[in-house]
């Protein structure tokens, strides 16, 4: 069964607290993102990555940084986090060379005090 | 940048009732995805969509790709309680390209 998975599910802790938010897939696919949802914002592109080794900024990447060391993993650091932080966090992923659909995580709900 | 906007907000409806949602784009996209999402849960693809003029069903759920390339709609037909969620448009411009433009939302409410 194609999964994506996240850990943690939800997380409570101050600010300037390092953290790793990380994302596992099992499909073999050569894309991952990362996305933020507030409300009323919808969904916002953090980074992404088209494969190992290589990943670029999205729309809002100021505050995080991401690593592809391999293909099944993306994780999302937050070296200093901060209360502007605080969101809900999804990974997604997509294979096919751009011709498939992304397919999302369950999702990481971040609080930052 | 690209910029979808995705209508309604959001809507209340009574079980049984047919809905019907749409976005736009002020550009042209080769790919449109409709996703749902659950409290709690990572949206989910429900329809996609990849030529001009398609017309795709899933279930209750009807789609189309429209003919100038920059709008879609999404109609569900007799709603059911579990309808209840937020639906996602997604465009993609580029071909071979990952990248994703994402609508806001419309958050169906459905009283049953």
């Amino acid at each position: 069964e194609a999964q994506v998975t996240q850990n943690p599910r939800y997380l409570i802790t101050v600010t300037g607290k390092k953290l790793t938010v990380t994302c596992s897939q099992n499909m073999n696919h050569e894309y991952m993102s990362w996305y933020r949802q507030d409300p009323g914002l919808g969904l916002r592109q953090i980074y992404y990555s088209m494969n190992v080794e290589v990943t670029d900024k999205g729309d809002v990447p100021e505050g995080y940084k991401v690593s592809r060391k391999e293909k099944r993993n993306f994780p999302l650091i937050l070296e200093s986090p901060s209360p502007n932080q605080t969101s809900l966090y999804f990974c997604a992923v997509s294979g096919g060379a751009g011709n498939q659909p992304q397919h999302f995580g369950d999702g990481t709900r971040l609080s930052i005090l | 940048g690209q910029q979808l906007n995705q209508s309604p907000q959001s809507m209340f409806i009574q079980e049984g009732e047919d809905v019907s949602m749409n976005c736009t784009s002020s550009s042209i996209f080769n790919t449109w995805l409709w996703y749902k999402q659950d409290p709690g849960e990572g949206p989910v693809l429900l329809i996609a969509l990849y030529k001009a003029g398609e017309l795709t069903s899933n279930g209750r759920l009807t789609a189309q790709f429209g003919i100038t390339r920059k709008d879609s709609f999404l109609n569900i037909s007799a709603s059911i309680p579990s309808d209840v969620g937020i639906y996602f448009c997604a465009g993609r411009s580029g071909a071979g390209s990952y990248q994703l433009t994402f609508g806001k939302g419309t958050k169906l409410s459905v009283i049953p």
